[in-house]
């Protein structure tokens, strides 16, 4: 079945570097997506990586997929407070364009 | 261009009562899709309509049901309400069906069941 994984917190310093990880199960996945929720909003879509890359870069985000063992990272570079949010990737089973799969999502906290 | 607008943003029913949840997309914008959020159970799929047809559905009861209509303006109805139903609904918009076509997440319609 499909199920995809993160790890629940992530604390870094302003000005770090911060990187959110996912595991996902499906094979046939052929996009990947990072979202941004922030309190009392919707989600908002960051970047994606079709599974025939291994890299994406995107400002201060990078995208890293490992399609071998089914693992995806988000780098977000000099990370500020206003990037303090929970983070959900998602994948996309080939044929349902639609219907996203999300990870339950991490907690990145900022500190100054 | 205003973004995805959902009604009402918060909602407190009854065990029993029946609920509409309204999600206005992007104006040209065909497909909208519903996703439930709990802290369990975390983000799972509802149902995907497109040109007022139902595309996908999500692995929920059949007590929870949607429409869409001309205007891409889409409902979702849920009867019969549990305790468990208590969520925050939130539905997407897109141009198209095309994975690369971006969702737009509306705030949500906070549901809580007593």
């Amino acid at each position: 079945g499909e199920d995809v994984e993160q790890s629940l917190f992530l604390s870094v310093r302003e000005g770090d570097s911060s990187v959110i990880n996912c595991t996902y199960t499906d094979s046939s996945s052929t996009y990947l997506y990072w979202y941004k929720q922030e309190p009392g909003a919707g989600l908002q879509l960051l970047t994606y990586i079709f599974s025939n890359m291994d890299m994406k870069q995107d400002q201060r985000l990078t995208v890293l997929l490992n399609k071998k063992d089914k693992h995806l990272s988000l780098r977000i570079a000099d990370t500020q407070t206003g990037d303090s949010a929970i983070y959900f990737c998602a994948e996309c089973p080939s044929g349902s364009a639609r219907q996203l799969t999300f990870g339950s999502g991490t907690q990145l906290t900022v500190l100054p | 261009k205003a973004g995805v607008t959902q009604t009402p943003r918060y909602l407190i029913k009854t065990r029993g009562q029946q609920v509409t949840l309204s999600c206005s997309p992007i104006s040209g914008h065909r497909s909208v899709s519903w996703y439930q959020q709990t802290p369990g159970q975390g983000l799972q799929f509802l149902f995907e309509y497109f040109s007022e047809t139902q595309r996908n559905k999500g692995n929920f009861p059949g007590r929870f049901s949607g429409r869409q209509f001309s205007n891409s303006r889409s409902e979702m109805n849920v009867s019969t309400l549990e305790l468990g139903d208590s969520a925050l609904y939130l539905c997407a918009s897109s141009g198209g069906r095309q994975p690369t076509d971006t969702q737009y997440f509306g705030p949500g319609t906070r549901l809580t069941v007593l």
